[in-house]
């Protein structure tokens, strides 16, 4: 597609529900990152994949948190036991060579 | 440990002025720095970067200047217009780290016709 696809847009999960965010990056583009940004704040880096391969996911707040990519393509962001504190939203990005990468607009997560 | 401090959080300029925000880093590692504009409900996208061989780089109404000694850079908006009334984020990135970016705070830009 011409950009990053994320779904859903709004998501509201009750404390404890499990959730999965999805990204669809813009095609051929190597590098997929997730970012979490919180009210008022800048993005913060989650996890990075360069196709399948998961690089870096130093960012992941707890072991609650998985993502995966597993063609490459499309990736999902899951949140286990969802707390209060994960209310944000949860920007992805591609990009082809891992500088100047596009964002999605983001799925903006409530956790009541 | 902020080691990307922006500031001001937030600005009002008049239509027609200057808009300038300033970024500091810790890390003489960082080899990539972009700005980012984000608009309500949207994500950030990219306005203009600059890397640390160069002191300024300039793309139209958008200038950074970047000083190395001092680890500080700044965006310019010339002639700042109301349409540029967003939330603007400094950036930095490491080259062996695949372009992983380390976000300022952001500044809230406000532009009064």
């Amino acid at each position: 597609g011409a950009g990053v696809s994320q779904s859903p847009r709004y998501k509201v999960a009750k404390r404890g529900q499990d959730v999965a965010l999805r990204c669809d990056p813009i095609s051929g583009h190597v590098s997929l990152f997730w970012y979490q940004q919180a009210l008022g704040q800048g993005p913060e880096f989650l996890t990075y994949f360069q196709n399948e391969a998961q690089l870096d996911k130093s960012g992941l707040p707890s072991d609650r948190f998985f993502a995966e990519r597993p063609e490459g393509s499309v990736s999902t962001l899951k949140i286990q036991r969802t707390q209060q504190e994960d209310s944000a939203v949860y920007l992805c990005a591609s990009s082809f060579s891992g500088s100047g990468y596009t964002f999605g607009s983001g799925t903006r997560l409530t956790v009541v | 440990q902020q080691q990307v401090k922006q500031s001001p959080q937030s600005l009002i300029v008049q239509k027609g002025g200057i808009s300038i925000i300033n970024c500091a880093y810790e890390n003489t590692a960082f080899d990539y720095f972009p700005w980012y504009q984000q608009f309500p409900g949207k994500g950030p996208a990219l306005l203009i970067a600059i890397r640390p061989d160069v002191s300024e780089k300039k793309e139209g109404r958008f200038t950074i200047s970047f000083n190395k000694s001092a680890k500080q850079f700044s965006l310019h908006i010339m002639d700042s217009q109301p349409g540029d009334s967003a939330t603007y984020f400094c950036a930095a990135s490491r080259a062996n780290q695949g372009g992983k970016l380390i976000f300022g705070q952001g500044t809230e830009l406000s532009v009064k016709p």
